[in-house]
């Protein structure tokens, strides 16, 4: 099944210390996006590429970084985890601006 | 600026009732709406998407209305089931060029179907 995969599902990383969440698609979607959620609230986009062009949110912090080296794979870095990016974060797909679909989400923990 | 709004924050309701879920958007110049569903810790799972220029979309025992005039999209859930327990959240996106694939989410309503 076409699908949007997200790896790892658990990730638990030291303060300060990088880390790299990844996703991959099967959808050949041309748009792919990276969205924070925290505990009981609405997901928050970070950025999203359309093709390799890079869309970066106003509020988005400096310490998140993304690459797409291909249509099917997307990468969120994190610099310099704080405690406060402790959340779940989510990769999701589009062709153009139609229906979005989303992976499982990757559980940041950082301690 | 875009703003969503799910009213209520949480439902509980027994099996097999009917129920329906609101959702409110302050701009109506959207694309379209989508409504999710999260399971606890899980990612989103795409119910219905109904377009700027459709009234409403069913799939199963759901069915989402849109009246984007007035802001507002309804879901309906019938012969609700334990198993549909999850947070509902609906999404807009504009219909503003550049910004065209930003999603604008709700907070969610948590619903309970008790046994």
């Amino acid at each position: 099944d076409a699908m949007v995969i997200q790896n790892p599902r658990y990730q638990v990383t030291q303060f300060g210390k990088p880390v790299t969440l990844s996703c991959s698609q099967t959808l050949n979607h041309n748009v792919m996006y990276w969205y924070q959620q925290k505990s009981s609230q609405a997901p928050k986009l970070l950025f999203h590429y359309y093709d390799k062009d890079f869309n970066n949110e106003a509020d988005t912090p400096d310490n998140f970084q993304s690459r797409r080296p291909n249509t099917s794979f997307c990468f969120l870095d994190i610099r310099s985890p704080g405690l406060g990016d402790a959340a779940m974060y989510l990769c999701a797909t589009s062709r153009l601006a139609h229906e979005q679909y989303f992976g499982p989400g990757t559980r940041l923990t950082v301690t | 600026k875009q703003e969503v709004t799910q009213i209520p924050a949480a439902l509980s309701v027994p099996e097999g009732e009917n129920l329906v879920l609101n959702c409110s958007f302050t701009d109506s110049a959207i694309y379209n709406l989508q409504w999710f569903r999260q399971d606890p810790g899980k990612g989103l799972t795409s119910l219905l998407l109904i377009q700027s220029s459709q009234r409403e979309q069913t799939s199963g025992r759901l069915n989402a209305s849109l009246d984007k005039s007035s802001g507002r999209s309804t879901l309906y859930i019938a012969a609700s089931q334990p198993g549909d327990s999850a947070t509902y959240l609906c999404a807009v996106r504009p219909n503003s060029g550049g910004s065209n694939y930003k999603l604008t989410f709700g907070k969610g309503t948590l619903l309970t179907v008790n046994p």
